[in-house]
């Protein structure tokens, strides 16, 4: 059974900080996503990668960055947290040409 | 790009009866649609899916029906029970540099009254 985990469940800081939200699957899927869940606008992509070292830009990258250094993980960064990142965020991963998705059970940011 | 509307936002039916939330998308290359469950505190989870050549699956109590030529696909719950209330998430995808990209719904929020 893939896994998709993701290193913080609840994260609380505070304005202006540089934060990192880990995320780490362990079946060498190839392609790794950055979602961001607010009630009523379901799911939107923020970043994703295809392989290690490359990115590209989803729906809603301001504010945003990621890396991903190594296969297994995609770290997702905000370089100056604002009280509009408060969230829920979701890591997803798949396998190159696959259509299926596994997702992380999602960190819950909020800035204060 | 992908634009993908799902109705309703809440949905609220008495366990036994069925239950029905349509999506429509905008982008005819889509041509997978998937759809997420999502309980509370939980991840998303793939449900039940459908490719652009068929018109109909079935599994056990959930349906998902897909009509190309409207851009629309429904997804159907009989005899709902109350661990059916959930979130339900419809997504659109066509493929991108190989693979597939999910446009998803805003959700659609079941609650199953026992």
């Amino acid at each position: 059974d893939v896994k998709v985990t993701q290193s913080s469940r609840y994260l609380v800081k505070r304005t202006g900080e540089k934060v990192f939200l880990e995320c780490v699957q362990d079946m060498d899927h190839e392609n790794m996503f950055w979602y961001r869940q607010d009630p009523g606008l379901g799911l939107r992509l923020i970043y994703f990668s295809y392989d290690v070292k490359m990115k590209e830009k989803g729906d809603i990258p301001e504010g945003y960055s990621v890396s991903r250094e190594k296969k297994e993980r995609f770290s997702l960064i905000l370089e100056s947290a604002s009280t509009n990142q408060t969230s829920m965020y979701l890591c997803a991963s798949s396998l190159a040409n696959s259509l299926g998705y596994t997702f992380g059970s999602g960190t819950r940011l909020t800035v204060v | 790009g992908e634009n993908v509307e799902q109705h309703p936002s809440t949905l609220s039916v008495q366990e036994g009866d069925s239950a029905v939330i349509k999506c429509t998308y905008s982008d005819s290359a889509s041509n997978y649609f998937p759809w997420y469950k999502q309980e509370l505190g939980k991840r998303p989870q793939l449900i039940i899916d459908i490719r652009s050549n068929v018109g109909e699956k079935k599994d056990q109590r959930i349906a998902v029906t897909l009509n190309k030529t409207a851009k629309h696909f429904s997804l159907h719950i009989t005899e709902t029970q109350p661990e059916d209330s959930a979130v339900y998430f419809c997504a659109a995808s066509s493929p991108s540099g190989g693979s597939y990209i999910p446009t998803f719904g805003r959700g659609t929020s079941l609650i199953v009254h026992p």
